[in-house]
C-alpha cells in the first residue's frame, strides 16, 4: 500500500530564503507525482506535475524533482515570498490512477 | 473553458440527516474522483469512476456513503445518517481519461452539527 510522508510538517522562514520541502513514498511504482498548493479555506492549486518518465520539472521559482529509486521527491522555492505562505501538499499516482497524499508542509515566510 | 465546479460551497446539516454533494466536472472528462479531506490532513481517495461505473470505490468509509454518476457527467455523493465525524471538505476532481493529471474543484465544506 502506498504511503506518502512529508517532511517538515511546519517550516518558518525569513523572506528570501532558499528553501526545499521534502516528499517521500514507500512503492517506486508510482505513475507522476504532483506538487499542490492550499490556501487556508482554499482548494487545491496544482503546482507543478512530473511524470514518472521525468527527472524534474521547473516553473518560475519553484523546481521538483523526482527520484522514483530512492522513493523521493522535492519542491525547491527560490527566493521566498511572504505570498508563498500556504501549505504545500504532495500526491503520488498510483497504479489505479488515484492520488495518494501526504499530510502538507505548513510554509511561513516572514517579512 | 470551465474548470471543476461543486456544489454548493458549505453545508451545515445536523446529525442524522442525509445530504448530496454536486460535482461537475470538466467537460469531456471521462474520470471523475471524491476526495475528502479533513482539518490538518491531506485529501484521501473515496470513489473513482469512469464514465458512468465507480471503477474502484474502495476509499468510501462505510455503507452510509454512496456515489453515483449516472450520464457520464455530472456526480452526487450522498451521505445518509450523517455523523459528526463526517464533517470534512469534499475535493472532486476529473481527469481526461483514467490516466493523466487530476484537476480539482474548489471541495464543499460540510459541517455536521
Amino acid at each position: 500500500k502506498q504511503e506518502v510522508t512529508q517532511i517538515p510538517a511546519a517550516l518558518s522562514v525569513p523572506e528570501g530564503e532558499n528553501l526545499v520541502l521534502n516528499c517521500s513514498f514507500t512503492d517506486s511504482a508510482i505513475y507522476n507525482l504532483q506538487w499542490f498548493r492550499q490556501d487556508p479555506g482554499k482548494g487545491l492549486t496544482s503546482l507543478l506535475l512530473i511524470q514518472s518518465s521525468q527527472r524534474e520539472q521547473t516553473s518560475g521559482r519553484l523546481n521538483a524533482s523526482l527520484d522514483k529509486s530512492s522513493g523521493r521527491s522535492t519542491l525547491y522555492i527560490a527566493a521566498s515570498q511572504p505570498g508563498d505562505s500556504a501549505t504545500y501538499l504532495c500526491a503520488a499516482y498510483d497504479s489505479s490512477y488515484k492520488l495518494i497524499f501526504g499530510s502538507g508542509t505548513r510554509l511561513l515566510v516572514r517579512p | 473553458g470551465a474548470g471543476v465546479s461543486q456544489t454548493p460551497s458549505n453545508k451545515v446539516t445536523e446529525k442524522g440527516k442525509y445530504v448530496e454533494l454536486r460535482c461537475d466536472p470538466i467537460s469531456g472528462h471521462t474520470a471523475l474522483y471524491w476526495y475528502r479531506q479533513s482539518l490538518g490532513q491531506g485529501p484521501e481517495f473515496l470513489i473513482y469512476f469512469q464514465g458512468t461505473g465507480a471503477a474502484d470505490d474502495s476509499g468510501l468509509p462505510n455503507d452510509r456513503f454512496f456515489a453515483v454518476r449516472p450520464e457520464g457527467s455530472v456526480s452526487t455523493l450522498k451521505i445518509q445518517r450523517t455523523e459528526r465525524g463526517d464533517s470534512a471538505v469534499y475535493l472532486c476532481a476529473s481527469s481526461l481519461q483514467g490516466v493523466g493529471e487530476q484537476y480539482f474543484g474548489p471541495g464543499t465544506r460540510l459541517t455536521v452539527t
